[in-house]
Order: C-alpha cells, then structure tokens, then sequence
C-alpha cells in the first residue's frame, strides 16, 4: 500500500497569513493527489484534485503543487472559516490512502 | 441538487452483521463510481471499498477484505456495504462518497453524505 505523509500534523496561524501543508507518498503518485478539509461534525470536503486543480466552488486562495512524491496545499491569506483539518488523499492505486491529517488552528 | 444520504448505522455486537445504504439523487448514478471512507472517532479517514459506476469492478481495503462487500443497485439508486464479522475496530462514522467525475473510477470524492455510525461493542 501506498503510504501518505503529512507535516505538519497540527498548525497555528493567524488569520491573513500563508500557510503550507505538505504531503508526501510512499512511491511516485505522478499527480494522483487531492485534498480535502474536514470541520468537526461534517463530511470532508474535495479542495484539489489532480494535485493543483481546484474543485469547482472553492476560494482561490487555496492551491495545490507538487507531482511524483512531494505535494503542498497552499493557503494564501487565512479567513476565519479556513480553520480545520485537511487530509491528502492517492488515488494513484488500490487502495486509496489518505494522509493523517494536519489540523489547522488559530493562534 | 446532488444529494447523498446514508442510512443503517447502529450499535452491534462483536461478531455481528450490518448493513449500510447510500441512496444518491440529483445525479446520472449509474454513471459514477461511488465509495465508503470511514472514520473512527477522533481518528482520520481510512478509504474502505469502492465500486464502478456500472458495478463491474470494486476493490476493498485489506482491512476489511473478506468481511466486507460493496454492491450497488442502479435501478434504485443505491449503493450498500454489507459488514460481516464485526469487530471494535470497525467502529466509525461510514461515508458514501461520489466520485467527483463521471465515466471511470478517478477516486477523488464530491461530494460525501453526512455519515453514518456503526458501533461495535457488547
């Protein structure tokens, strides 16, 4: 199985910064990565797919980089509702994995 | 308006069977692969089977191989997870999750339902 990384796994920032979170597979993914934010009581929610493009409704200030093993999810100028857990996911292979997930709070 | 709408989680005892079903609408459902992601409590999301959006292909996580199976009925717009053999471990909040595309299996999922909770315990 195809092994997902996250770092870091709990983060504190303050609303209008950048923020980082990066994931890293096991072995080449080629550009199977996406990544979802998840707040607690709800479903998670698709943000990037394809490892940068951004699923239809989502702000602009979320974006996504990275192919083979190395990924990031980028957030350009925190907002309040940004504050949550987000998860990376491979779809590269069966069967998917996902990150362990980075939690994202305010400072 | 696409929905997703999971039904049959309950308290079961260790060694027990269960049932869940995922009814979608607002959508072309024979035409999408569709899954169920778990999540324990307090824990992250484990993906734990999938099927094509015309059934002919499915895979399930080892974790649940040979317990577990994922069926679908197109006719009625459902998907199912019959659970075998449960255990504690299997204790989760169940998603049905959608593919976000049509015409394959892409595994990039949108949207998900609300979940459902299976608890194991005697």
């Amino acid at each position: 199985d195809i092994q997902m990384t996250q770092s870091p796994s709990s983060l504190s920032a303050s609303v209008g910064e950048r923020v980082t979170i990066t994931c890293r597979a096991s072995q080449d993914i080629n550009i199977y990565l996406g990544w979802y934010q998840q707040k607690p009581g709800k479903a998670p929610e698709l943000l990037i797919y394809a490892a940068s493009s951004l699923q239809s409704g989502v702000p602009s200030r979320f974006s996504g980089s990275g192919s083979g093993t190395d990924f990031s999810l980028i957030i350009s100028g925190l907002q309040p509702e940004d504050f949550a857990t987000y998860y990376c996911q491979q779809v590269n292979s069966f069967p998917y994995t996902f990150g362990q997930g980075t939690k994202l709070e305010i400072k | 308006e696409v929905q997703i709408l999971e039904s049959g989680g309950d308290l079961v005892q260790p060694g027990g069977s269960l049932r869940l079903s995922c009814a979608g609408s607002g959508f072309a459902f024979s035409t999408y692969a569709m899954s169920w992601v778990r999540q324990a409590p307090g824990k992250g999301l484990e993906w734990v089977a999938g099927m094509s959006g015309s059934g002919d292909r499915s895979s399930h996580a080892d974790s649940v191989k040979g317990r577990f199976a994922i069926t679908r009925d197109n006719s009625n717009n459902m998907l199912f997870l019959q659970m075998n053999s449960l255990r504690a471990e299997d204790t989760a909040i169940y998603y049905c999750a959608r593919d976000r595309a049509a015409g394959g299996m892409f595994g990039w999922f949108d949207p998900w339902g609300q979940g459902t909770l299976v608890t194991v315990s005697s």
